[in-house]
């Protein structure tokens, strides 16, 4: 079965300090990976993803996700946070093979920036 | 328009009875889905749709849930006689092509069944 999981539930972090918000998945075939982030009542927001090429990818935000075959693993990481990062971060996958092309999520990861 | 649009944003409905849903995707996108957010942030997938017709439905309930996009209309999710357990949020999202990758989300349709 093809799974995301998020280890972590919330990480807080101080503010100007790097964050990172975990992430591993389980697919079949090549991984085509995504971070979403969810602010209060808002619709979730696409900040970057990893398709094939560079392990490190940059996207919304100052954002960057490292991919990491060999870990499964696909962790969202920011040098230096703000408290306007405060929010629901989703890690999501696409399968390669199966012919779908739907996401699953992750169950998310609350980061709270401490000022 | 550049962004999917969802309505109402709020929906409450006694038990037993219909509720139905509608999304605008982004123009141009020619892939819908639906998605439903339940209690501790899970996102399940119900349906997606290559313009008018179903695409992938394997995350539909059957018996209760039916999904549609016609041409020049919003799309729309309908539940049937519904129950406490189908309190959620309801997303909709887009994407242009099947090899487009990700997917652009509209703010969620939150249903209340008391």
């Amino acid at each position: 079965a093809q799974s995301v999981a998020q280890p972590e539930d919330q990480v807080n972090v101080a503010e100007g300090n790097p964050l990172t918000v975990k992430c591993t998945y389980s697919v079949s075939g090549n991984p085509y990976l995504f971070w979403y982030v969810q602010y209060p009542n808002r619709g979730l927001q696409f900040l970057l993803k990893y398709i094939t090429g560079d392990n490190l990818v940059k996207g919304s935000y100052g954002f960057e996700a490292e991919f990491n075959k060999s870990q499964t693993s696909f962790h969202l990481k920011k040098p230096s946070a703000l408290v306007s990062d405060s929010a629901l971060y989703f890690c999501a996958a696409r399968g390669y093979q199966t012919g779908a092309n739907n996401l699953f999520f992750g169950t998310g990861t609350r980061l709270t920036v401490i000022p | 328009g550049e962004e999917v649009a969802q309505t109402p944003k709020h929906l409450v409905r006694g038990e037993g009875q219909k509720a139905k849903l509608y999304c605008a995707p982004i123009k141009g996108h020619s892939y819908v889905f639906w998605y439903q957010q339940v209690l501790k942030n899970e996102f399940k997938f119900l349906i997606s749709f290559q313009n008018e017709n179903v695409f992938d439905e394997t995350g539909m309930p059957k018996e209760r849930f039916s999904a549609k996009c016609l041409p020049n209309s919003p799309c729309s999710l309908e539940i049937q006689a519904t129950k406490l357990e189908d309190s959620a949020v309801y997303f909709c999202a887009s994407n242009q092509d099947f090899s487009s990758y990700e997917q652009y989300f509209g703010p969620g349709t939150r249903l209340t069944v008391t």
